[in-house]
């Protein structure tokens, strides 16, 4: 079945470092990738998508490419604010049954000023 | 606008107790999903309905697990006879039609069963 797998956190960042969080998956035909994000004490939100390989999904200075050959959609920020901290969530959706997203663990970022 | 809400945000229920779980998605959005998060996992899908119609309960995890839609707005998702590992957290969210990639998310209920 599909599954998502991201790197383990938490991760913790000074303000205005580089940000990489790894999500790889497996799936059946050309999944559709997210990176849903929920800040303190809020539902999830959508984040950035991107529904064929090679496209790059960005949003708020976010960016992640789908990348077919490796099954990778890693999230990248340049410059990390305090307000970037919140756990992080990449998922996938594919096939007949496109309305359901399979979700990873979640990472959780923290930013220090 | 008003986003997703869900209620009530936490709720304790001893083993062998029936729950209901309230669901009032974005005014509109004519799809609306069920999710459990497990301590420290992502979301799991639970099950899927468009409109009032329940389209997809592939995810349920027993027959203890009911979910429902009648007037194709307000969902409830009942539990019965709780179990200790029925303890997570739910997650409601609501999308328009098509844009199933755009599912707006409610903070969830917290269930603990004792």
């Amino acid at each position: 079945g599909d599954s998502v797998t991201q790197m383990e956190g938490p991760v913790t960042l000074s303000e205005e470092a580089f940000l990489t969080i790894n999500c790889t998956y497996t799936a059946t035909g050309y999944p559709s990738l997210f990176w849903y994000v929920q800040y303190p004490g809020e539902g999830l939100q959508l984040l950035l998508k991107a529904t064929k390989a090679d496209d790059k999904g960005s949003n708020k200075g976010f960016e992640a490419t789908y990348r077919k050959e490796t099954t990778s959609f890693h999230l990248e920020k340049g410059s990390v604010q305090v307000s970037d901290s919140a756990v992080y969530f990449c998922a996938l959706s594919s096939g007949g049954s496109n309305y359901k997203l399979t979700f990873g663990k979640g990472t959780l970022l923290t930013v220090n000023p | 606008g008003a986003g997703v809400s869900q209620s009530p945000r936490y709720k304790v229920a001893k083993r062998g107790q029936d729950v209901a779980l309230r669901c009032d998605p974005i005014s509109g959005h004519v799809s609306l999903f069920w999710y459990q998060q497990a301590l420290g996992q992502g979301p799991e899908f639970l099950t899927y309905f468009q409109n009032e119609a329940q389209l997809d309960k592939s995810g349920l995890p027993s027959d203890r697990f009911f979910a429902e839609r009648p007037e194709g707005s307000v969902s409830t998702l009942k539990i019965q006879r709780t179990q200790q590992e029925d303890s997570a957290v739910y997650l409601c969210a609501s999308s328009y039609q098509g844009r199933y990639y755009e599912q707006y998310f409610g903070p969830g209920t917290r269930l603990t069963v004792t």
